[in-house]
């Protein structure tokens, strides 16, 4: 059971550049997320699944697109790197229900030059 | 925006005194969370309260939330050097994408 996994670990990007985030989970949950963390703002949500072909805007999701084409999969783009999306990207999923707790991946170190 | 806000932002202790760590938000809640993040990892579920309940316990831990006061604490008690990490608490307003309102969270360094 591998739980929460993200591909890449680490990337640098120039300005301008296009990238795709990969998150995959094999607990079958049904919701995903993708987080953003920056020094000293804690972890802001970005985009969000609540199944197998949905997606939702979070708090800061400008600058992004998700995908959720497998229930196990959800990936984050970024058509066009700024370096404002310099960052570490996290992906969470859980179980639907109110009381279930997010499972995280170990994170994506993403630089734009 | 945040909704929760923990405090202190940085707490240094020794190995084994008590660690304390609050958080206040704004909004009503279904439920409040904490995690832990070790330098460079993903967060770590630790323990979950849910807004009907006043008290709750889990190994080292405890947690106690007043929603009159929209305010949370967390007590890891006996601390060790290995619990050197940042927490951070989470709020669940129990809308149906039970999305997650994180902190900036707490940096705790147990000495050894």
């Amino acid at each position: 059971n591998a739980g929460v996994t993200q591909t890449p670990k680490f990337r640098v990007l120039k300005t301008g550049q296009s990238m795709t985030l990969l998150c995959a989970q094999d607990m079958n949950h049904e919701y995903m997320y993708w987080y953003r963390q920056d020094p000293g703002m804690g972890l802001r949500l970005i985009h969000y699944s609540v199944g197998e072909g949905t997606t939702a805007k979070g708090e800061v999701p400008d600058g992004y697109n998700v995908s959720r084409l497998k229930k196990q999969n959800f990936l984050l783009g970024l058509e066009s790197a700024a370096p404002s999306q310099t960052s570490v990207y996290f992906c969470a999923s859980r179980l639907a229900g109110p009381t279930y707790e997010q499972y995280f991946g170990p994170g994506t170190r993403l630089t734009v030059t | 925006s945040q909704q929760g806000e923990e405090d202190p932002q940085a707490l240094s202790i020794q190995e084994g005194e008590n660690a304390t760590m609050n958080c206040s938000y704004k909004t009503s809640i279904n439920n409040l969370q904490w995690y832990r993040q070790n330098s460079g990892r993903g967060l770590v579920h630790l323990i979950l309260i849910r807004s009907n309940e006043r008290e709750k316990h889990s190994g080292r831990l405890r947690v106690t939330l007043d929603t009159s006061k929209k305010s949370s604490s967390l007590l890891i008690t006996a601390s060790r050097a290995a619990d050197t990490a940042s927490y951070f608490c989470a709020t669940d307003d129990g809308g149906s994408n039970y999305k997650l309102t994180f902190g900036k969270g707490t940096l705790l360094t147990v000495n050894p």
